[in-house]
């Protein structure tokens, strides 16, 4: 079964600092990796997503992931936070589309980012 | 704006009296889905649907039931609420089938059950 870790459930970094969440996964095929930012109050938003090819991939909002199949990672950094970059985190794996069961995505717990002034 | 709409943002609710959270997409996705959210759990997946009138089980969907009769509306419904159902719910859609597809997600739905 696909399972995904963010081993981190809290991280904090102060403004200007860089930034890496971490992600391992366990899929069986040719993982589709992806990272949700879930702000205050808010849904789930795409950060960016991995399918194929490059594995460095870029985001919006100035994140980006690299791939790592021989560590099963993909963890997400960002060069400089802001204070509007504290979130929730999540990581998730799955199929080649989105689907439920078996075939659906597996999220992780999360990570919580707090950003000290 | 393309976007999934939930409704309502907050509900308080007691044991056993049915509630129905409404979701409704308006971007002609096939793919809809609804999803828990629990500290310390992440995001659990409750029911999903490929199509109109074709709905499946996801991992947790014991006290749930739904249904898929416009392409569009997926609503979830609890016959009979339990406090452990007290959550946070976010429904999501998505295209089926194309290989880069992500999930849109609604702003969530507070539920307490006393």
């Amino acid at each position: 079964a696909q399972s995904v870790t963010q081993p981190d459930i809290h991280i904090t970094v102060s403004e200007g600092a860089s930034l890496e969440l971490r992600c391992n996964y366990s899929y069986g095929a040719t993982p589709y990796l992806f990272w949700y930012v879930q702000s205050p109050g808010q849904g789930l938003q795409l950060l960016l997503k991995y399918f194929s090819g490059d594995t460095l991939v870029q985001g919006i909002k100035g994140f980006e992931a690299e791939f790592k199949r021989s560590q099963s990672s993909f963890n997400l950094r960002k060069p400089s936070v802001h204070w509007s970059d504290a979130a929730e985190y999540f990581c998730a794996v799955g199929p080649i589309w989105a689907g439920g069961g078996a075939d659906g995505l597996t999220f992780g717990k999360g990570t919580h980012l707090i950003i000290q002034p | 704006e393309a976007q999934v709409t939930q409704n309502p943002r907050y509900l308080i609710t007691v044991t056993g009296k049915k509630l129905t959270v409404t979701c409704s997409q308006n971007m002609n996705h096939e793919y809809m889905s609804w999803y828990r959210q629990d500290p310390g759990l992440g995001l659990r997946q409750i029911y999903y649907s490929m199509n109109v009138e074709v709905t499946d089980k996801g991992d947790v969907p014991e006290g749930y039931k739904v249904s898929r009769k416009e392409k569009r509306n997926f609503p979830l419904i609890l016959e009979s609420p339990s406090p452990n159902q007290t959550s946070l719910y976010f429904c999501a859609s998505s295209w089926a089938g194309e290989n880069n597809s992500p999930l849109h997600f609604g702003n969530g739905t507070r539920l307490t059950v006393t």
